[in-house]
C-alpha cells in the first residue's frame, strides 16, 4: 500500500540556519507533491506545489526539491526564523486532485 | 485570496445527535471541495471529495450514510455527522480547489468536534 514517510523526530534548529525536511514515499507514482504548514489546533496552509516533471521549486526562503527516482522530496526553509515554527506536512496527488499526507514533522526554531 | 472559511469552529454535542458543518470558500468558486478528519498528532484523512451539484465520492472505509456531504453551489459544501457516537469526536477540516485535478487545496480553519 501507498506509504509517506516525514522525519519522525521533531526537528530543532537555531535561528538563521537552513532546516531541512524529507519526505520519503513508496508504493505510489504522484503527479504531484505539495508542502503545508499547520500550526495546533488550525488547517493547513498551502506553501508549495512541485509537478513531477520539475525537479526544484523556490518561494522566498523556501525551497522543495522532487526526485521522481530516489521517491524523495527536500523541503527547505532557509534563513530561519521562530515564527516559522510549525508542524509541516508533505502531501502526494494524482491527476483527480485526490491529497495522501504523510503525518508531518514538527520544526522548532529557537532564537 | 484562496480563503476558505468553515462554521462552526468548534461544536460539542449529545451521542445519538446529529451535526452539520459548513464549508464555505469566500473568494473564489471551488469546483471541488474535499473533506478529512485529523486526530491528534496523526495525518490529515481524506474523507470524501465532492464537486459542485454532483454526489460525493467517499474514500473506504467512510459510511456514505454516517457523513451526509452536500454540495449545492460553487462556494459551499456541507458535512453532516449524522447519529454522533464519541468516537467520531474530531478535528474536521475541508478543503477547496478552483478545478478539477492536480491543483493546489485551500484548508478551511477545521472544526473540533466533541461527541458526549
Amino acid at each position: 500500500s501507498q506509504k509517506i514517510e516525514q522525519n519522525s523526530e521533531a526537528l530543532n534548529i537555531q535561528e538563521g540556519k537552513t532546516a531541512t525536511l524529507t519526505c520519503n514515499y513508496t508504493n505510489y507514482s504522484p503527479a504531484y507533491l505539495q508542502w503545508y504548514r499547520q500550526d495546533p489546533g488550525r488547517g493547513p496552509v498551502f506553501l508549495l506545489l512541485i509537478r513531477e516533471n520539475e525537479k526544484e521549486k523556490r518561494k522566498e526562503r523556501l525551497k522543495v526539491t522532487f526526485d521522481t527516482t530516489l521517491k524523495q522530496s527536500l523541503f527547505h526553509i532557509t534563513a530561519s526564523q521562530p515564527a516559522d515554527s510549525a508542524t509541516y506536512l508533505c502531501a502526494l496527488g494524482n491527476q483527480g486532485g485526490k491529497l495522501i499526507f504523510g503525518q508531518g514533522t514538527e520544526l522548532s526554531v529557537k532564537p | 485570496g484562496a480563503v476558505v472559511s468553515q462554521h462552526p469552529s468548534w461544536v460539542i454535542c449529545k451521542s445519538g445527535t446529529s451535526v452539520k458543518i459548513e464549508c464555505r470558500s469566500l473568494d473564489f468558486q471551488a469546483t471541488t471541495m474535499f473533506w478529512y478528519r485529523q486526530f491528534p498528532k496523526q495525518s490529515l484523512m481524506l474523507m470524501a471529495t465532492s464537486n459542485e451539484g454532483s454526489k460525493a465520492t467517499y474514500e473506504q472505509g467512510v459510511e456514505k450514510d454516517k457523513f451526509l456531504i452536500n454540495h449545492a453551489s460553487l462556494t459551499l459544501s456541507t458535512l453532516t455527522v449524522t447519529s454522533a457516537h464519541p468516537e467520531d469526536s474530531s478535528f474536521y477540516i475541508c478543503s477547496a480547489s478552483h478545478s478539477q485535478g492536480a491543483n493546489e487545496q485551500y484548508f478551511g480553519p477545521g472544526t473540533r468536534l466533541t461527541v458526549t
